[in-house]
């Protein structure tokens, strides 16, 4: 059984401040897919990697692919409330994504 | 494009009866779709793959009689809870897969809120 650990957990930051979230596994993944979701709705495709050491950037939001491709991170600068949200990562592999639990994301203005 | 609809959005019934919930791929045809469910604050548990003209895969500890999957077209796939109970109650979220090769995205529809009385 392939697992995912995203870390933390929670995070609840002013708003300004930069953060990065971590997501792991002992597992190769053929791609890895960072999703943000609000209460009561599905989660929003935010990006997908599948290139070993791959990097992408979406406005503040930079997202690094490990060169391994077991684990990825997900750094946001200058964090804004809008950014509010459950943040999940994602591996592919197969046809099957395997979630990370998960991480609580809170700007406070 | 890869916009997902479900519906209905929410849906509240009494103990006993049973819901369908629709999940339509909009602009490109999926041959996977996926049914999900998810509690508050809590990631997303699979509960079923769906392939077009073929059987439901369901993982484990799901009753496959009590979460009825139809995916009848490549765009279209139907999650129907028979029998419903209070402890069904949940978020259920599908998605559809968009076939390109080596790619695992998904694309989530906006969920449904499921309330049993």
């Amino acid at each position: 059984t392939q697992l995912l650990e995203q870390s933390p957990q929670f995070l609840s930051i002013q708003e300004g401040e930069n953060l990065t979230v971590y997501c792991n596994s002992s597992s190769v993944f053929s791609s890895l897919q960072w999703y943000r979701q609000e209460p009561g709705e599905g989660p929003v495709l935010l990006v997908t990697v599948v290139t070993g050491g791959e990097v992408k950037k979406l406005k503040r939001l930079t997202f690094q692919f490990g060169d391994a491709r077991k684990d990825s991170s997900l750094h946001i600068t200058a964090a804004q409330p809008g950014d509010t949200g459950l943040y999940l990562c994602a591996g592919g592999s197969n046809y099957k994504l395997t979630f990370g639990k998960g991480t609580l994301l809170t700007v406070n203005p | 494009g890869a916009v997902v609809s479900q519906h209905p959005s929410r849906v509240i019934c009494k103990s006993g009866t049973s819901v369908k919930i629709e999940c339509r791929s909009l602009d490109f045809q999926a041959t996977t779709m996926f049914w999900y469910r998810q509690f508050p604050k809590q990631s997303l548990m699979l509960m079923a793959t769906s392939n077009e003209g073929s059987k439901a895969t369901y993982e484990q500890g799901v009753e496959k009689d009590k979460f009825l999957i139809n995916h009848a077209s490549l765009t279209l796939s139907t999650l129907t809870v028979t029998s419903a109970h209070p402890e069904d109650s949940s978020f259920y979220i599908c998605s559809a897969r968009r076939g390109l090769a080596g790619f695992n995205e998904q694309f989530f529809g906006p969920g449904t809120r499921l309330t049993v009385l």
